[in-house]
């Protein structure tokens, strides 16, 4: 099974502040990863497709870079709305696998 | 606008069955694998299977920890996939997600998840 490592586990930042989590493969998945955000008692809402693909209806302030076995996601500026935890998966082989998942706290 | 709605959820004994229902609307369900990922109170997501289209033959992949005592299967005249879950352990209580398998396999749409309570 392909192992998906985050980092960090948790993070407190200040509104405005630019805050990068990371996604490491076990192995190449090429571009074949996903990120989601989840806020308590809420199903996970797909941010970023295809590494970094946006999905529909989320805002540009979420972006994804990396290939291969580097991933990373990028919010550019934290609001209090961010607020939450986000996962990676990796969707190149099966069993698909997520991450253990980014805390995002604020200051 | 895309819908998925879990429902089935509810208590169930260590030993029993309970079956899940994913009901989709907005989109052409035929043409789109469903997946399942569940999420133990406090923990992380869990990835289950998935059920692909009738053009793909309806092929399933199970993860290890289910794999023997879940079920996968689809009704698209219904627009409904269905998960059968036997042979529960307490270590199934969690909230389980339906979840689209997009355009290349984009991961877009899920559902608001079902709890399922598995405790004598």
């Amino acid at each position: 099974d392909i192992q998906m490592t985050q980092s960090p586990s948790s993070l407190s930042a200040f509104l405005g502040d630019r805050v990068t989590i990371t996604c490491r493969a076990s192995q190449d998945i090429t571009y074949r990863l996903a990120w989601f955000q989840q806020k308590p008692g809420r199903a996970p809402r797909p941010l970023i497709y295809a590494a970094s693909g946006l999905q529909s209806g989320v805002p540009s302030k979420f972006s994804g870079s990396g290939s291969g076995t580097d991933f990373t996601l990028t919010i550019s500026s934290l609001q209090p709305e961010d607020l939450a935890t986000y996962y990676c998966q990796q969707y190149y082989a099966y069993p698909l696998t997520f991450g253990g998942g980014t805390k995002v706290e604020i200051k | 606008e895309v819908q998925l709605v879990e429902s089935g959820g509810g208590l169930v004994q260590p030993g029993g069955s309970l079956k899940l229902s994913c009901a989709v609307s907005g989109f052409t369900f035929s043409d789109h694998g469903i997946h399942w990922v569940r999420q133990a109170s406090g923990k992380g997501l869990e990835w289950l299977g998935r059920i692909r289209s009738k053009s793909k033959s309806y092929a399933t992949n199970y993860a290890a920890s289910v794999q023997g005592r879940f079920t996968f299967s689809r009704d698209d005249s219904k627009n409904t996939a269905y998960l059968q879950m036997d042979s529960l352990k307490t270590e199934d209580t969690a909230v389980y997600y339906c979840r689209r398998d997009g355009y290349g396999d984009n991961p877009d749409y899920w559902g608001q998840g079902t709890l399922v309570t598995v405790s004598s």
